[in-house]
C-alpha cells in the first residue's frame, strides 16, 4: 500500500490567503521529503525539499514543516496567487543509496481571484 | 542547459503493438527514473537506472515491460503487446551523481493511449 498519503484531496483558497497542504508518511527510514507541483498536462516541478534531520525549511513564499513524531509533513504557501493553482504532491525518498521517490495521491489547490 | 527531454509526447498504439518511450536526462545526470501516472492519481515508481545498470525495478510489471539506460543515448522504456490498462502518462526524471538533495528533475511525460 501507499506509504505517503494526503489528508485533503482538494483545497480552495482566496487569492492572497495562505495555503497549507498536509501529508502523512509511514517510512521512518526516508532521508528526504519533497514537495512537487504539477500543472495540467505537465511534469512535476520541484518546489522544496527537507532532509529528515530537519523540522523546518523555508523557500520563496513556501515553508515545509516536518514532524517526525507524528510522521507528518506540510507545505505552507504564503500569499497564494492564481498561478499557484495546481496539484501538489508530497514524496519521500528511500534512505540509503536508493533514490527512488514514493508519491502521495495529490491535493488539488484552486486559488480564487 | 536543457531539461529532461521525453519523446514522443503523445503515443497511440493498438492493443498488441509495442510502445517505446525515450528519455534524455539532464546533461551530467547519471541517474534516471521512470514513473507512471494514471488519471487523478499520484506517480508510481517503476524503475531506477544508472548508466548500463538497473538499480531498482521493483515497480515494473514482471511481463511485457523493460527498461534500459545504455552507455550512449537515451533511456528507453519498452512495453510489448500493449493492453488498454497500459494507457497512462509515463514520466522520466533524472538526478546527478551523489544526489545530495531529494530533487529529481522531471520531463514533460509521454501520454500513451492504447486503443
Amino acid at each position: 500500500g501507499e506509504s505517503v498519503g494526503l489528508h485533503l484531496p482538494t483545497l480552495s483558497v482566496q487569492e492572497g490567503d495562505n495555503s497549507i497542504i498536509n501529508c502523512a508518511y509511514s517510512n521512518s527510514a526516508s532521508d528526504y521529503f519533497i514537495w512537487y507541483k504539477q500543472e495540467s498536462g505537465k511534469g512535476p516541478q520541484f518546489i522544496i525539499d527537507i532532509r529528515s534531520n530537519m523540522d523546518k525549511r523555508q523557500g520563496q513564499r513556501v515553508t515545509v514543516l516536518l514532524n517526525k513524531t507524528v510522521k507528518h509533513l506540510s507545505l505552507q504557501i504564503a500569499a497564494t496567487q492564481p498561478g499557484d493553482s495546481a496539484v501538489y504532491f508530497c514524496a519521500e525518498r528511500s534512505g540509503g543509496s536508493n533514490y527512488k521517490l514514493t508519491f502521495g495521491k495529490g491535493t488539488l489547490l484552486t486559488v480564487n481571484p | 542547459n536543457a531539461g529532461v527531454m521525453q519523446n514522443p509526447r503523445h503515443l497511440v498504439r493498438r492493443r498488441g503493438q509495442e510502445a517505446r518511450l525515450r528519455c534524455s536526462p539532464m546533461k551530467g545526470h547519471s541517474h534516471v527514473y521512470w514513473y507512471r501516472q494514471l488519471p487523478e492519481e499520484g506517480l508510481k515508481f517503476m524503475v531506477y537506472l544508472q548508466k548500463e545498470n538497473i538499480i531498482d525495478e521493483s515497480g515494473m510489471p514482471k511481463e511485457r515491460f523493460s527498461a534500459e539506460f545504455p552507455k550512449e543515448g537515451p533511456s528507453i522504456l519498452r512495453i510489448q503487446q500493449v493492453v488498454r490498462g497500459d494507457s497512462a502518462a509515463y514520466f522520466c526524471a533524472s538526478s546527478p551523481e551523489g544526489a545530495a538533495s531529494g530533487e529529481q528533475y522531471f520531463g514533460p511525460g509521454t501520454r500513451l493511449t492504447v486503443t
